[in-house]
């Protein structure tokens, strides 16, 4: 069974802090790795990820992918309180027998950061 | 950027009757609509995919005959939640993919918060 797991699943950090967000997955047919950010309403979008070792950056936050060991890390530097939200790792995957596609999401990290 | 635009986003209605959420993409043609639910403090559970004039494929465990999905064109989906239940309760998300999308592939509506009293 395709499953997306990450860790850990609350954090809690002071600002200025830089912390480490983990995403571990098992996956037939992967196609890409997305992460986002959802605070009160509906997911957006950070980054996607398709080749290993290769580090997107966006402002601080940046993410790279192992799809040998089947992982992936969210890194924010240098935290704010806005930063406070759920990060969602999430697998495209090619869907069971078809060319569509689905997203398998992991239960998501709570991010909390304290002035 | 690409938009998909839900409605409503808050809704309360009495148990037994029928609630339509409609999820349209602005400005892209959306050749696949997906359908999540996700209760507090849990993660977004695919409900359902769809492809513009054909039958959804629903996951299991989900009752297509309560949860009615209408992908009638590339950018019009809705979803009516039939004779609904306080347990049917939930926030419901579509996305929307298309072959000239954003090149991360999926865009989320807005959401709708569905309460069922």
């Amino acid at each position: 069974e395709d499953k997306v797991v990450q860790s850990p699943l609350s954090l809690v950090v002071h600002e200025g802090d830089t912390v480490t967000l983990n995403c571990s997955y098992e996956v037939t047919n992967f196609r890409s790795l997305l992460w986002y950010k959802q605070e009160k309403k509906a997911p957006t979008f950070l980054f996607m990820l398709t080749s290993s070792g290769i580090e997107k950056k966006s402002g601080r936050l940046s993410s790279i992918l192992d799809k040998k060991e089947l992982f992936s890390i969210l890194n924010i530097t240098a935290t704010q309180t806005g930063d406070s939200a759920v990060y969602l790792c999430a697998v495209d995957s090619l869907a069971r027998g078809g060319s569509q596609g689905n997203l398998i999401f992991g239960k998501g990290t709570k991010l909390s950061v304290k002035p | 950027g690409a938009v998909v635009s839900q409605h409503p986003s808050r809704v309360i209605c009495k148990s037994g009757t029928s609630v339509k959420i409609e999820c349209r993409s602005l400005d892209f043609q959306a050749t696949t609509m997906f359908w999540y639910r996700q209760f507090p403090k849990q993660s977004l559970m695919l409900m359902a995919t769809s492809n513009e004039g054909s039958k959804a494929t629903y996951e299991q465990g989900v009752e297509k005959d309560k949860f009615l999905i209408n992908h009638a064109s590339l950018t019009l989906s809705t979803l009516t939640v039939t004779s609904a239940h306080p347990e049917d309760s939930s926030f419901y998300i579509c996305s929307a993919r298309g072959k000239t999308g954003p090149p991360y592939g999926y865009t989320f509506g807005s959401g709708t918060r569905l309460t069922v009293v």
